[in-house]
């Protein structure tokens, strides 16, 4: 089957502008997670959807980022006002999201380049 | 302070060569522990996954946890030029279905 898909794999925007993002997890797969990669630095979680319960949004940077999910399909990180220093790796992974799942594995899309000029 | 400490490296070493990696951590509270592997421009896949301290050993690769150090490693034997990668340690005090805290990577280059 089909892995987690992401798009666009690049993106360019100017600073001030608004991107948004889009994710599609494994099907099945309950529970989606964003996370952020500068260069040259491990991944920082930005926000964690599990089914229908409200998202876990501790790792947000900024109330410029914000991120949606309609039910267990695709999700949306949309950056408003972008800076320079949003540019990094936008990595989405999802996982079965079972009750009792802490052996679960989080499979990762291969990214979002965004650069801020 | 960083809560994950990973050696960013470049480590290079020669095809057949046994290589070390190892991340260091401040978060008692830590019960999972997971290497990843991310090829350039992909995103990383799960190589090894433990549970608390001890071993694994899966092929070539061997994970260990030492909980009582706060200190984690994986070992590659025989090691190849297809394993020439970023390896990411995470780790989360819930399991795979939480958020995971990442150390920064560490990256081998295994000339042939």
């Amino acid at each position: 089957g089909a892995g987690v898909s992401q798009s666009p794999s690049n993106k360019v925007t100017e600073k001030g502008k608004d991107v948004e993002l889009r994710c599609d997890p494994i099907s099945g797969h309950t529970a989606l997670y964003w996370y952020r990669q500068r260069l040259g630095q491990g991944l920082e979680f930005l926000i964690y959807f599990q089914g229908n319960s409200a998202p876990d949004k501790s790792g947000l940077p900024s109330d410029r980022f914000s991120a949606e999910r309609t039910g267990e399909s695709v999700s949306t990180l949309t950056i408003q006002r972008t800076q320079q220093e949003d540019s990094a790796v936008y990595l989405c992974a999802s996982s079965l999201g079972t009750s009792g799942g802490e052996k679960e594995t989080q499979y990762f899309g291969p990214g979002t380049r965004l650069l801020v000029l | 302070q960083k809560e994950v400490e990973q050696d960013p490296g470049p480590l290079s070493v020669p095809e057949g060569a046994i290589v070390s990696l190892n991340c260091t951590y401040s978060n008692s509270a830590f019960q999972y522990f997971m290497w990843y592997r991310q090829y350039s421009r992909k995103g990383p896949e799960l190589l090894m996954y433990t549970y608390s301290s001890g071993n694994k050993e899966d092929g070539r690769f061997t994970a260990q946890v030492d909980k009582s150090s706060k200190y984690i490693s994986l070992f590659i034997r025989d090691s190849q030029p297809s394993d020439s990668a970023t390896y990411l340690c995470a780790m989360s005090p819930r399991g795979g279905r939480r958020a995971l805290t990442f150390g920064s990577g560490t990256r081998l280059q295994v000339q042939p």
